[in-house]
């Protein structure tokens, strides 16, 4: 089973700074990582898929890139809205697996 | 617009069953593959289970294989999870999960239910 580490556990920032997220995986996962974001009672939503790729309505803000085993979510300038839990995915084996999450809190 | 609405859940004795269903609107449910994905309290997301639409074949995480069987009927755009044998530790927030490319499965769910919380204890 392929693993991901998410880091840091939990990101303290203030609105307009940038936020920047990281998922190592065990092995190669070619470019087939997603980035979901939940909010506390609230279903998961997806952000970004195959990397880099912004899924449907997500603000430009929001950005993924790497490859490899190392990935990143970088946010450029926070919004209120985005202070949540974030979750990077691999798509390349099964089983489909998720990281730990990294929570992003209001300094 | 797409809505998946997750129920079945509830409170139920370790060794016994309970059946989730998801049922889909708002896309042709026959096109996409479709997953259930569960939350434990408090913690991180785990993939369960995994159908595409013709039902051809399906996929399951270690810690359910033998016990959960996930199946869909098209004709009533539903999705089910037949869970057998229930443990304490299936005790979460299971969520339905849409995939997000017509017929050719992606593994990245798109398109979330806001889940039904099964609870396994004596």
């Amino acid at each position: 089973e392929i693993v991901l580490t998410q880091s840091p556990a939990t990101l303290s920032l203030s609105p307009g700074e940038r936020a920047t997220l990281s998922c190592r995986v065990s092995q190669s996962v070619s470019s087939y990582v997603a980035w979901h974001q939940q909010k506390p009672g609230q279903a998961p939503r997806l952000l970004i898929y195959d990397v880099s790729n912004r899924a449907t309505g997500i603000p430009a803000r929001f950005s993924g890139s790497g490859s490899g085993t190392d990935f990143t979510l970088t946010i450029s300038s926070l919004e209120p809205e985005d202070f949540a839990v974030y979750y990077c995915q691999q798509r390349n084996n099964w089983p489909y697996t998720f990281g730990q999450g990294t929570k992003l809190e209001i300094k | 617009q797409v809505q998946l609405v997750e129920s079945g859940g509830g409170l139920v004795k370790p060794g016994g069953s309970l059946r989730l269903s998801c049922a889909a609107s708002g896309f042709t449910f026959s096109d996409y593959f479709m997953t259930w994905i569960r939350q434990a309290p408090g913690k991180g997301l785990e993939w369960v289970s995994y159908i595409p639409g013709s039902s051809s074949y399906t996929n399951y995480a270690d810690s359910v294989k033998g016990r959960f069987t996930i199946s869909r009927d098209n004709a009533k755009n539903t999705l089910y999870l037949q869970m057998n044998s229930l443990r304490t530790e299936d005790t979460a927030v299971y969520y339905c999960a849409r995939d997000l490319v017509e017929r050719v499965g992606s593994g990245c769910p798109d398109q979330w239910g806001q889940g039904t919380l099964v609870t396994v204890s004596s």
